[in-house]
């Protein structure tokens, strides 16, 4: 299986800061990563598939980027509404696991 | 608006079974694959399984294989997930959600509210 590693695992900023978080995979997986955003009790929001493909109404400040095994989610600008927990995941092989995600709060 | 709802959770004994459902609308069913995904409580996401549009392929995480079975029905716009022998680590919200292929890059854009399943006795 592949293993995903997310880091920070927690990570605080301001409002208007702009934030970094990295997720490496344990093999290649090319660009077959997905990025989501799961808020405190709702379900998960997938906000970038492919590593850097936008999903529909996803903000622009919301950047991903990487290939291989090294992937980053860049979010400028940082509104209240995007301290949540987030989560990569790599869609290259089954089972289709998930880093254990990167909770941003608000500091 | 595409939807899915989940039913079925509740609480059962460790050894017992359990049935989830999922219930899709506003959506075509029938030509996207499933997933099924669950979060402990106060944990990650897990990947759980996933099917094929026609049912004819299946997938899934090793700690459920053997015990976890996922269905659908194309006609009744439903997915299933059969659980047995289920123990206190299977308690978690399951999610199902709609396993997308962007260009060949799949991801499950479409979710549902989840159903908490607890294994205690």
């Amino acid at each position: 299986d592949i293993q995903m590693t997310q880091s920070p695992s927690s990570l605080s900023a301001s409002i208007g800061d702009r934030v970094t978080i990295t997720c490496r995979a344990s093999q290649s997986i090319a660009r077959h990563l997905n990025w989501y955003q799961q808020k405190t009790g709702k379900a998960p929001k997938l906000l970038l598939h492919a590593a850097s493909y936008f999903q529909s109404g996803v903000p622009s400040r919301f950047v991903g980027s990487g290939f291989g095994t090294d992937f980053t989610l860049t979010i400028s600008g940082l509104q209240f509404e995007d301290f949540a927990t987030y989560y990569c995941q790599q869609s290259y092989s089954p089972p289709y696991t998930f880093g254990q995600g990167t909770k941003l709060e608000i500091k | 608006e595409a939807q899915l709802v989940e039913s079925g959770g509740g609480l059962v004994q460790p050894g017992g079974s359990l049935r989830l459902s999922c219930e899709a609308s506003g959506l075509t069913f029938r030509i996207f694959w499933m997933s099924w995904v669950r979060q402990a409580p106060g944990k990650g996401l897990e990947w759980v399984a996933n099917i094929k549009e026609d049912g004819t392929e299946t997938n899934y995480v090793d700690s459920v294989k053997g015990r976890f079975t996922i269905s659908r029905d194309n006609a009744k716009n439903s997915l299933s997930l059969q659980m047995n022998s289920l123990s206190p680590e299977d308690s978690a919200v399951y999610y199902c959600a709609r396993f997308d292929f962007w260009s060949g890059f799949p991801g499950m854009d479409v979710w549902g509210q989840g159903t908490t399943v607890t294994v205690s006795s």
